[in-house]
């Protein structure tokens, strides 16, 4: 299985200022079809999770566009370019091109 | 509206079964593949099997594989999760998610999560 690992775990932030999520898998995860799905979901408190990006770079709807991803290989970066409190919450990336899906441990941010 | 309506959890005993379903309402059920992602108290998430659309092909976790299976009913648009076997290890939210992202990515929707609680 491919292991994703996310860091830091822990992320305090003060809100307006960015902030940056870093997902390393432990090998490259190319789909067949060129594309290398790798996503990344929110989790708010209390809430179940929804995804902000995928394919390393797109935004869902309505994703506000201070959420950015970018990456390649094996290195891959959330960034929030002003923190709002509403982004508040657990942060995972995804491999989701090879069985079985693998998720990061997942990267709590938080006001500091 | 989209709603994702997860039912069947519980407190079970290790060892014994437990069998898990979602009622879907707002798309096209039969056009998507669906998924189980779990989620164990004060952890992260875990991705646990998908369906594919027809109900042809399954995937599951190694975690769970041999123990747990999927299944759909398309025309009830309902999603199952038959878990057998049941460990302590198996507590967790269940979640059932449509998150396929192919070369066409449509939105996501989960459901709000159904408890599982496995007691040893």
């Amino acid at each position: 299985d491919i292991v994703m690992t996310q860091s830091p775990l822990s992320l305090p932030v003060t809100l307006g200022q960015p902030a940056s999520i870093s997902c390393r898998s432990s090998q490259t995860f190319v789909h067949s079809d060129g594309n290398t799905y790798l996503h990344w979901f929110q989790q708010r408190p209390g809430q179940s999770p929804r995804r902000l990006i995928h394919k390393i770079s797109n935004r869902d709807y309505g994703v506000p566009d201070r959420f950015s991803g970018s990456g390649s290989g094996t290195d891959f970066t959330l960034k929030i370019s002003r923190v709002e409190a509403e982004d508040i919450g657990v942060y995972y990336c995804v491999q989701a091109t090879h069985w079985p899906w693998t998720f990061g441990q997942g990267t709590k941010v938080e006001i500091k | 509206q989209v709603q994702l309506v997860e039912s069947g959890g519980g407190v079970v005993q290790a060892g014994r079964s437990l069998r898990l379903s979602c009622v879907v309402s707002g798309f096209t059920f039969s056009r998507y593949g669906m998924h189980w992602v779990r989620q164990a108290p004060g952890k992260g998430l875990e991705w646990v099997s998908v369906i594919s659309f027809d109900g042809r092909d399954k995937q599951y976790a190694g975690s769970v594989k041999g123990r747990f299976t999927i299944s759909r009913d398309n025309s009830k648009n309902t999603l199952n999760l038959q878990m057998n076997s049941l460990r302590a290890e198996d507590t967790a939210v269940y979640y059932c998610a449509k998150i396929d992202c192919g070369a066409d990515c449509p939105p996501d929707f989960w459901g709000q999560g159904t408890l599982v609680t496995v007691s040893s």
